[in-house]
């Protein structure tokens, strides 16, 4: 059974810090891996898709890697911003697992101005 | 730009009661995915939703729910009989094939008394 994990739990940077989110997951067969941003009460918002195939994506401030042999993820941000103040939450899509996605418990992040 | 639409935001009932969840996925999308999130834990996968028929789902899901298409534009998820530890935010979620990017809507708020 795929159980994902991300470490830390909490972090708190000042702003324009660069910063590193991780993710890790059990199981490598995966057929890809979704970063989304929960903001407190409030629905996902993905952020990135990275397919199995796939080795990083960028979008804006936000970079994800990913090395399915070694089951990580990392989320970079480049000069957060309070705005960035939110939980990140990685989730994948498992080969043996149909489409339903498996979450990790989330970092929350807090960017102090 | 398209978006998950999820009504009501929050829904109060009574241990028994019966709930239906309303969504409304992205237009062009085929597949619709149900997800919980009880207070303080891990986003849960409940069900998906492919082609007039569930395609996977999980032990959560039971035969206490129910999941259904009604019409082009609506998806429901029902509870028959509520239970206290139903009590959760419910995210509604739906993709353009499987295996692609998911969308989530803002999510419903159940409150089970």
């Amino acid at each position: 059974k795929q159980e994902v994990t991300q470490i830390p739990a909490a972090l708190s940077v000042p702003e324009g810090e660069n910063l590193v989110l991780n993710c890790s997951f059990t199981d490598s067969a995966i057929y890809n891996l979704q970063w989304f941003r929960q903001d407190p009460g409030k629905g996902l918002t993905s952020l990135l898709l990275i397919q199995s195939s796939q080795r990083e994506q960028t979008s804006g401030r936000l970079n994800a890697s990913l090395d399915k042999s070694s089951g990580r993820s990392t989320l970079y941000i480049a000069a957060s911003q309070p705005g960035d103040s939110a939980t990140y939450l990685c989730a994948v899509s498992s080969n043996n697992a149909g489409n339903m996605l498996t979450f990790g418990g989330g970092t929350r992040l807090m960017v102090k101005p | 730009e398209p978006e998950v639409t999820q009504t009501p935001s929050h829904q109060v009932t009574q241990m028994g009661q019966e709930v239906i969840l309303r969504c409304v996925p992205i237009s062009n999308h085929l597949y619709f995915y149900w997800y919980r999130q009880i207070l303080g834990q891990k986003v849960e996968f409940l069900v998906s939703f492919y082609n007039n028929e569930i395609s996977e789902k999980s032990e959560i899901f039971d035969d206490q729910f129910s999941v259904e298409r009604p019409d082009g534009s609506n998806f429901t998820l029902k509870i028959r009989s509520t239970k206290l530890e139903d009590s959760a935010m419910y995210f509604c979620a739906s993709s353009e094939q499987g295996f692609n990017e998911q969308f989530f809507g803002p999510g419903t708020r159940l409150t089970v008394l």
